[in-house]
């Protein structure tokens, strides 16, 4: 098992470019999670799809959006990019609605490092 | 005020000792308490998950939550220089038939010296 993945590894955008970040798990998991780390930010939540053809808002959603492509695939989208969204994203997935730690436990993926200029 | 307090370090520690992280947080919610560690340039991987209050071992780790004093710690014993990483800790309160809600700390930076 692979278990989460993401493409590219690494981005360099110019400001106004637009990209896809691609993130696939392998776990047969209902939810995923697209999330930014900042220095002394922590870990700060985008958007989140609690099962497929589901969609939300988390903590900063603004500048980007979502498609859940199917059970699997989870990707996120920058329209126009911005010097203020250069960070590190990370994708994640947990078990979905089915209660307890099933549901609680996400697993992460390795994360994809951007720099907009 | 942030949900979840966690100090960032750095935390030096020589080869062997017994290291203690901590988190506390203000949302009396909270039931599920999870460790992660990050190592540099990598993705958060699931360390240690525990349930309300109460202690977990697992190996050298044991994971230990007060609900009283909205604390919790992550022990390390016989520190080893691979445990040199960031440690987040992450926290939820479980709502039945929805995705997860993890708030994390900003996670603490640990240094283990041989």
């Amino acid at each position: 098992n692979a278990g989460v993945t993401q493409t590219p590894k690494f981005q360099v955008l110019k400001t106004g470019q637009s990209m896809t970040l691609q993130c696939a798990q392998d776990m047969n998991h209902n939810s995923m999670y697209w999330y930014r780390q900042d220095p002394g930010m922590g870990l700060r939540l985008i958007y989140y799809s609690a099962s497929e053809g589901t969609t939300d808002k988390g903590e900063v959603p603004n500048g980007y959006n979502v498609s859940r492509l199917n059970k699997r695939e989870f990707s996120l989208r920058l329209e126009s990019a911005a010097p203020s969204q250069t960070s590190v994203y990370f994708c994640a997935s947990s078990g979905g609605a089915s209660g307890g730690w099933t549901q609680e436990t996400q697993y992460f993926g390795p994360g994809t490092r951007l720099l907009v200029l | 005020q942030k949900e979840v307090e966690q100090d960032p370090g750095p935390l030096s520690v020589p080869e062997g000792a017994i290291v203690s992280l901590n988190c506390t947080y203000s949302n009396s919610a909270f039931q599920y308490f999870m460790w992660y560690r990050q190592y540099s340039r990598k993705g958060p991987e699931l360390l240690m998950y525990t349930y309300s209050s109460g202690n977990k071992e697992d190996g050298r780790f044991t994971a230990q939550v007060d609900k009283s004093s909205k604390y919790i710690s992550l022990f390390i014993r016989d520190s080893q220089p691979s445990d040199s990483a960031t440690y987040l800790c992450a926290m939820s309160a479980f709502d039945t038939g929805t995705a997860s809600k993890l708030t994390f700390g900003t996670g603490t930076r640990l240094q283990v010296t041989l």
